[in-house]
């Protein structure tokens, strides 16, 4: 059974770029949140998608959008690449409610550079 | 709003000494807690949790124990080992929430 998988593993893009990371959830989970972790951070919540919606968004700009597919997997779209977005960006599933009470699966994330 | 404070590192051992992480919390609401692991080049793997108050967590040795009163969820291991370097999360979610609020992490590096 596939745990979360998220490519591409790593990337570098240049200031003003556009980047997209997809996120395929644990087999049985319907629904994606993703985290931006900056070096020495702890994650920072980005958004959440449920049934194809943005249910919850993190303080993040509008630059960071997201999608959810019918067969749940997810991209992550970040506009106007700044230097300040160089982070890894992981992908958490879950099922049901989406609670973390329940038991989230994290993905071994995407290294985004930005230069 | 949600807050995760826990101790700052890094911390560096010798196998078989007793490990503690330091966490204290804030929250809106009545929190859930957790201890997220991250070895090295992997991902973050859920290492235990609790619910409500005075539950312990535990799993491979590690527990911690959901204290209310002091608003805190401290990580211990009686006897680390080598393979338990590794980084350290506690977070935290509340019933009204669907994210995770994460502290800043602790580095741990246990030497034969």
């Amino acid at each position: 059974d596939a745990g979360v998988t998220q490519s591409p593993t790593h990337l570098i893009k240049t200031r003003g770029q556009q980047v997209t990371l997809r996120c395929s959830p644990k087999s049985g989970h319907d629904t994606v949140s993703w985290y931006q972790q900056a070096l020495g951070q702890g994650p920072q919540f980005i958004f959440q998608y449920y049934e194809e919606e943005e249910r919850q968004r993190g303080n993040f700009p509008d630059r960071f959008s997201g999608h959810q597919f019918p067969n749940y997997s997810s991209e992550l779209n970040v506009n106007a690449l700044l230097l300040g977005d160089s982070a890894l960006y992981l992908c958490a599933s879950s099922s049901g409610t989406g609670r973390p009470g329940n038991t989230i699966y994290f993905g071994e994330g995407s290294w985004l550079t930005v230069v | 709003g949600d807050s995760v404070t826990q101790m700052e590192g890094p911390v560096t051992l010798s196998e078989e000494a007793f490990l503690t992480i330091n966490c204290t919390y804030t929250a809106t609401g009545y929190p859930s807690l957790f201890w997220y692991v991250q070895y090295p080049g992997e991902g973050l793997q859920l290492l235990l949790k609790a619910t409500k108050a005075d539950d312990k967590g535990s799993n491979k040795g590690f527990e911690a124990t959901y204290r209310k009163e002091t608003t805190s969820f401290h990580l211990e291991k009686g006897s680390v080992q080598v393979s338990d370097s590794a980084v350290y999360f506690c977070a935290l979610s509340t019933s009204n929430d669907y994210k995770l609020s994460f502290g800043a992490g602790t580095t741990v590096t246990v030497r034969a």
